[in-house]
């Protein structure tokens, strides 16, 4: 099957500083990635669409300068949460789509991320 | 814009009883639609989907969801949970064609009890 991976699993790091979150297709080119965010006992809010070689499509009221996102190849696009605050604190799951699938898409197992 | 409404919050079953989550979308054209499974600790799988054809549509585990389109619902049914059914399950609506993007439900939150 179709396998996503994410790195890092976890991450914490000081108010202020930038993480960058790798998504990555293992077996399969995706050419569009999703971004999104979960909150505690809420369902996964899209953020933004990942295209290979051109620029993501943010959803409303998501801040591309806070959140970029560089889909650098078929395989791999990162998220980068830029000055982060305690506010940003969650869980970010990415999902690549597969041709074959019916362009189902496949997710990965999410980030942890906590501001301090 | 396509938005999808789960009824079920939390939902607590005892071992053997029948299962039924709803799932209410709302879009005018053509959907695809979805149930996905979060297991405690794990990353969202697919249970089960509906692109076209027949509307009763069986998955993984024993799961099956009805496509009624006159009711736009994509309940999820199962006649027998077990406890290895305890997780969250989300529903999902896309607009049909290429990599649309998906719209999920707030979740449903499934204990069973031994």
């Amino acid at each position: 099957g179709a396998v996503v991976s994410q790195h890092p699993s976890r991450v914490i790091c000081k108010s202020g500083t930038s993480v960058k979150i790798e998504c990555r297709s293992l077996d399969f080119q995706a050419t569009t990635m999703f971004w999104y965010r979960q909150f505690p006992k809420k369902s996964l809010m899209l953020m933004a669409t990942s295209n290979e070689g051109s620029k993501a499509t943010y959803e409303q009221g998501v801040e591309k300068d806070k959140f970029l996102i560089n889909h650098a190849s078929l395989t791999l696009s990162t998220l980068t949460v830029t000055s982060a605050h305690p506010e940003d604190s969650s869980f970010y799951i990415c999902s690549a789509g597969r041709t074959r699938e019916g362009n189902e898409q496949f997710f990965g197992p999410g980030t942890r991320l906590t501001v301090l | 814009a396509q938005s999808v409404s789960q009824h079920n919050h939390h939902v607590i079953l005892s071992e053997a009883a029948s299962l039924e989550l709803g799932c209410n979308y709302s879009y005018g054209g053509t959907v695809n639609l979805f149930w996905y499974v979060q297991y405690p600790g794990q990353h969202l799988q697919l249970l089960l989907k509906y692109f076209s054809g027949d509307p009763l549509v069986k998955g993984i585990k024993g799961f099956e969801a009805e496509f009624i389109k006159s009711k736009f619902s994509f309940n999820l049914r199962k006649p027998s949970v077990q406890w290895s059914d305890t997780a969250e399950y989300f529903c999902a609506v896309r607009v049909s064609g290429g990599y649309q993007k998906v719209t999920f439900g707030t979740g449903t939150k499934l204990q069973v009890i031994p």
